[in-house]
């Protein structure tokens, strides 16, 4: 099973920041098969970033995905207020199919 | 447009059991792998299961193996998910996702699993 573990738990930033969220993996996921989520109270998770740096349909071009093998990262270029929320990581080469336990990017 | 409405979830007892489901529309059913997941209240995702467009090919977390049973009926454009033995850990939100291969592209809004006495 491969374990991904996002770092920090919190973050509190700006509106207007850069936020850089990292996801990294006990063991190297397969074709960087990972995928970035946000998600707002009260909803389903919305997915951002697929193969870990290609932006989903409708994604701003603010939010960036990098990284191969066990390390990933997020980022938010500048921060908008719609962007506080919770950013989960994903694998999808392997299953169990499993999740980061989360970054929660708060308003400073 | 893609929807994924999920339904069945309700207040069981520990030991009990319980179906939820997926409806799908919008997209070619017969040709999306389906996965539940799972979010407890105030707490993140965990995978639950994923069944092959096909039906033939079925993948479960350990916690859930011998306990959840996820089906489909192509014809239907349905998914199942067939819950026994439920524990009070089970309680949960639970997302029908839907995508090419195991890629999750899109998610219904889900449905309350409560396990309690």
């Amino acid at each position: 099973e491969i374990v991904l573990t996002q770092s920090p738990g919190t973050l509190s930033l700006s509106p207007g920041e850069r936020a850089s969220l990292s996801c990294r993996a006990s063991q190297s996921v397969g074709n960087n098969y990972l995928v970035w989520y946000q998600q707002k109270p009260g909803q389903a998770p919305r997915p951002l970033i697929y193969g870990a740096s290609s932006r989903a349909a409708g994604i701003p071009d603010r939010f960036s995905g990098s990284g191969s093998g066990t390390d990933f990262t997020l980022t938010i270029s500048r921060l908008e207020p719609e962007d506080f929320a919770v950013y989960y990581c994903q694998q999808y080469a392997s299953p169990p199919l499993t999740f980061g336990g989360g970054t929660k990017v708060e308003s400073k | 447009e893609v929807q994924l409405v999920e339904s069945g979830g309700a207040l069981v007892q520990p030991g009990g059991s319980l179906r939820l489901s997926c409806a799908a529309s919008g997209f070619t059913f017969s040709t999306f792998w389906i996965q539940w997941v799972r979010q407890a209240p105030g707490k993140g995702l965990e995978w639950v299961a994923i069944i092959k467009n096909d039906g033939r090919e079925t993948h479960y977390v350990d916690s859930v193996k011998g306990r959840f049973t996820i089906s489909r009926d192509n014809a239907k454009n349905s998914l199942t998910l067939q819950m026994n033995s439920l524990r009070v850990e089970d309680t949960a939100l639970y997302y029908c996702v839907a995508g090419v291969g195991w890629r999750p592209d899109y998610w219904g809004q889900g449905t309350l699993v409560t396990v309690s006495s």
